[in-house]
């Protein structure tokens, strides 16, 4: 199976400032690729899917680009509600795998 | 509105199966697929299996080959994962999801249901 590597493990990151979290798959998997956001004590939201696509409702200062094996999620100006763990997915072969997560602190 | 809601927590003696059920509404079931993932505490996401709720053809991930099962009620809208044999491991949240493809990321997820494997 694929395997998805998040990086880094947490990002500690002032309100305004720019975010930036990558993922790393361990062969193609195109643009068949999602970012989630999940929050303590609640299920993942998607907020990418296409690698690039914000999911509806997402801010436009969430974006994703990449293809192949290297992924980036960047967020443009960090608000105070984008704490959490971010996610990222790939549907591209079978079994769909996730990475292991990168914690954003405020 | 879209709406996945999920049975209750559960806490169940290692060896025991569990089974746990999730009900769709606010978009046409047999459209979709169902989704079942697993979150072990403090840990990340693990993918377990997907179900075709219109003909009930299902595909897991080879680690729970064997001992998962899932199958659907489309007058109930419902959706159902049993796992077996369960050990301390199992101890997660279980969500159910909605995406639009076998192999395809899920728009919608419902709330989880808490399985502690406790003696």
């Amino acid at each position: 199976e694929i395997v998805m590597t998040q990086s880094p493990g947490a990002v500690s990151v002032s309100p305004g400032e720019r975010a930036t979290l990558s993922c790393r798959a361990s062969r193609s998997v195109g643009t068949n690729f999602a970012w989630f956001q999940q929050k303590p004590g609640l299920a993942p939201r998607l907020l990418i899917y296409g690698a690039s696509t914000r999911a509806t409702g997402v801010p436009a200062r969430f974006s994703g680009s990449g293809s192949g094996t290297e992924f980036t999620l960047t967020i443009s100006s960090l608000q105070s509600e984008d704490f959490g763990v971010y996610f990222c997915q790939q549907y591209h072969n079978w079994p769909t795998t996730f990475g292991q997560g990168t914690k954003v602190e405020i | 509105q879209v709406q996945l809601v999920q049975s209750g927590a559960e806490v169940e003696k290692p060896g025991a199966s569990v089974k746990l059920s999730c009900k769709a509404s606010g978009f046409t079931f047999s459209n979709y697929y169902i989704h079942w993932v697993r979150q072990a505490p403090g840990q990340g996401l693990e993918w377990m299996g997907v179900i075709t709720p219109s003909t009930g053809d299902t595909g897991f991930a080879q680690k729970f080959q064997g001992r998962v099962s899932m199958t659907s009620n489309s007058s109930a809208t419902t959706v159902y994962m049993e796992l077996s044999s369960l050990r301390s491991e199992d101890t997660a949240i279980y969500y159910c999801s909605r995406a639009w493809g076998r192999l395809s990321p899920s728009e919608f997820w419902g709330h989880g249901t808490l399985v502690t494997v406790s003696s």
